[in-house]
């Protein structure tokens, strides 16, 4: 069975800190899928990143980077400089490739960014 | 690119009721997505659909529910006898065909069962 599992449910720092929000992940498939996705205030869930299994090339966007690591099934989501708008819950997801075509994503239980000004 | 619409955004019924959401996509996207969220959870998948088709449904999805999407393009998501447990955010995506895999969210529809 698949599992995500975002440990840290709340943090909290101050505007232009660097943060990490941790992602641990179980499956038995060798191929899948890994996600962030981010949710406002306003309740839409905004895609950020899709990364697959046999890609462990870390990627930076901007502010953002993530550190995918398939040896101890962590995909990490760190945010430079933080800003106020940061603020959001953070989702960690995971979807396998069955090849039959699911398109299941399973979610963690998200991590509620806050930064202060 | 108007974004996925969901209607209504709140929703109160009495147990027992029956209640029917409503989801447009991103018109050009041929998948569909139906999730539910409760407070302090990541959402829980409950249907796909490609085009017209149903083609995944979770354990979660009682036969008290169901879902449709009759000429491929909106969707409905109807609870029949509802219960308090019902109570939950329910959250429409949709995606296009392709290896993206971008899903688009909607602000959901915000079930109350009292």
């Amino acid at each position: 069975a698949q599992k995500v599992t975002q440990a840290q449910t709340e943090i909290s720092v101050v505007e232009k800190e660097d943060v990490t929000l941790d992602c641990v992940y179980e499956t038995r498939d060798t191929t899948y899928y890994l996600f962030w996705y981010k949710q406002p205030p306003s309740g839409e869930l905004v895609f950020l990143i899709r990364r697959n299994s046999f890609d462990e090339q870390n990627e930076i966007s901007g502010r953002y980077s993530w550190n995918f690591q398939k040896s101890t099934s962590s995909f990490n989501f760190t945010i430079t400089a933080s800003q106020v708008v940061d603020s959001a819950v953070y989702f960690c997801a995971l979807r396998d490739y069955s090849g039959a075509g699911s398109y299941q994503l399973t979610f963690g239980k998200g991590t509620k960014l806050s930064v202060i000004p | 690119d108007t974004g996925v619409s969901q209607n209504p955004r709140h929703k109160i019924t009495k147990r027992g009721q029956n209640v029917t959401f409503r989801c447009d996509p991103i018109s050009e996207h041929n998948r569909l997505y139906w999730y539910r969220q409760t407070l302090g959870q990541g959402p829980e998948f409950l249907t796909y659909f490609q085009n017209e088709a149903q083609l995944e449904k979770s354990r979660l999805l009682s036969d008290r529910f169901s879902a449709e999407r009759p000429k491929g393009s909106f969707s409905t998501l109807e609870i029949q006898r509802t219960e308090q447990g019902d109570s939950a955010m329910y959250l429409c995506a949709s995606s296009s065909t392709g290896a993206n895999e971008k899903l688009f969210f909607g602000s959901g529809t915000q079930l109350s069962v009292l």
